[in-house]
């Protein structure tokens, strides 16, 4: 079956400290990754992208995630937390000519003064 | 700017009451979603419209209804709400499938009293 776990449903971390979040995927064809970012009673908003190529990518604010298809895996990092990184993150998966997106549970992320 | 406006931002509903959530783009994309959003959990998708073409997911209950009158507007009507329908409704954007990156609204929150 198809599907994206995000194991640690809560993380604390304080400011200035480094961020890793985890996500594992099921998913039978290749994959296309995705991070995104919810910040409290607003949508999600895309953080970066993985479909092919070098399997680190960059985002926006600051955020790098590394794909590893071996361990099924695409976690996202950030070498140093600022107290806006404070939101759920989502990761998600598809393929190519599907609309269905799938989502992991999240993780909430807060950051300590 | 380019975005995907979702209204209202809160909605109060009855019981059984019909009611519809709306969402404008002006991105001109030709994918629209509705997803639905329960506390700590994934967004779920309940369906997508390409163009005019409706999908629906398997899941989904005959309750939620969708209309895509035009390319900017897609509507979500609940026709009988219950209780457990009580969430957060995401609309979202695409170019196209698979690969591409989803622009969502803010969301509309639905209660149900």
């Amino acid at each position: 079956a198809q599907s994206v776990t995000q194991p640690d449903i809560h993380i604390t971390v304080s400011e200035g400290a480094s961020l890793e979040l985890r996500c594992n995927y099921s998913y039978g064809a290749t994959p296309y990754l995705f991070w995104y970012v919810q910040s409290p009673g607003q949508g999600l908003q895309l953080l970066l992208k993985y479909f092919s190529g070098d399997t680190l990518v960059q985002g926006i604010k600051g955020f790098e995630a590394e794909f590893k298809r071996s361990q099924s895996s695409f976690n996202l990092r950030k070498p140093s937390v600022h107290w806006s990184d404070a939101a759920e993150y989502f990761c998600a998966v598809s393929t190519s000519g599907t609309y269905k997106y799938i989502f992991g549970t999240g993780t909430r992320l807060k950051v300590l003064a | 700017d380019a975005m995907v406006i979702q209204n209202p931002r809160y909605q109060v509903t009855q019981f059984g009451k019909p009611v519809t959530l709306s969402c404008s783009q002006t991105l001109n994309h030709n994918v629209m979603y509705w997803y639905q959003q329960k506390s700590s959990q994934a967004p779920k998708l309940l369906f997508h419209y390409y163009d005019k073409d409706f999908n629906n997911e398997a899941d989904t209950p005959d309750n939620f209804q969708s209309r895509r009158p035009n390319t900017s507007f897609c509507f979500l009507d609940i026709r009988s709400p219950g209780l457990g329908d009580a969430a957060m409704y995401l609309c979202a954007t695409s170019r196209d499938a698979g690969a591409e990156k989803l622009f969502f609204g803010s969301g509309t929150q639905l209660s149900v009293l």
